[in-house]
């Protein structure tokens, strides 16, 4: 089975601008969740969608929106970027709901704003 | 609120010995636990988990301790090996799921050759 994937892996904007991430789940997984890594601040969940619902959402500011589509692949986007969203940005899925499965991460895609 | 915490941002530990990462929670509702592994340039990985039910579980050279009434659990590695060598992440989540999973800031592991 492919493992999760995440496109693009690195990406370089300015601030003001967006960036859409996207995510491709394991084959059959209807759960995708969302994180942002950053030094010393562990994975701060953003949000969790399930069967193309959002399940959970986490204490983010309203530039940072996802969706989910009904093959499970998922989107983040953010808008008017800011130099504190850069970071790695991690998409994990699971066959259930993350917090009663087991996720599995993708690889990631890193964002520097500058 | 840090609901998980993960106090030791690293430990360095020798290769064959112990290694004991602890994790502290807040929110008495956490009934689901995991450990995840990360190294550099890739994704977290599943290491090993438990419920509120258990207080204990193995594979291989993981275990997991769940202490309930002190709201703390623990990974030990034995033995360690330079391998083991990344950064755990600790989770919970409540509610059998249906709350988000929440992470520890992770402690760095060092296993020295």
């Amino acid at each position: 089975k492919a493992g999760v994937t995440q496109t693009p892996r690195y990406l370089i904007k300015t601030r003001g601008q967006q960036v859409t991430l996207s995510c491709s789940p394991i084959s059959g997984h209807r759960s995708v969740s969302w994180y942002q890594q950053t030094p010393g601040q562990g994975l701060q969940f953003l949000f969790e969608y399930f069967s193309e619902t959002q399940r959970n959402k986490g204490n983010f500011p309203g530039r940072f929106s996802g969706r989910q589509f009904s093959n499970s692949r998922s989107e983040m986007n953010v808008s008017t970027l800011e130099l504190g969203d850069s970071a790695l940005y991690l998409c994990a899925s699971s066959f259930v709901l993350a917090g009663a499965d087991t996720q599995y991460f993708g690889p990631g895609t890193r964002l520097t704003v500058l | 609120d840090q609901q998980v915490k993960q106090n030791s941002p690293s430990l360095s530990v020798q290769e064959g010995r112990i290694s004991i990462l602890n994790c502290d929670y807040t929110n008495s509702m956490f009934d689901y636990f995991l450990w995840y592994k990360k190294y550099p340039a890739e994704g977290p990985t599943f290491l090993i988990s438990i419920s509120s039910i258990k207080d204990k579980n193995e594979d291989g050279r993981f275990t997991v301790f769940l202490n309930k009434s002190a709201k703390h659990l623990s990974l030990h590695i034995v033995p360690s090996q330079p391998g083991d060598s990344a950064v755990y992440f600790c989770a919970a989540s409540a509610q059998g799921g249906s709350e988000k999973l929440v992470f520890g800031k992770g402690t760095k592991l060092t296993v020295n050759p």
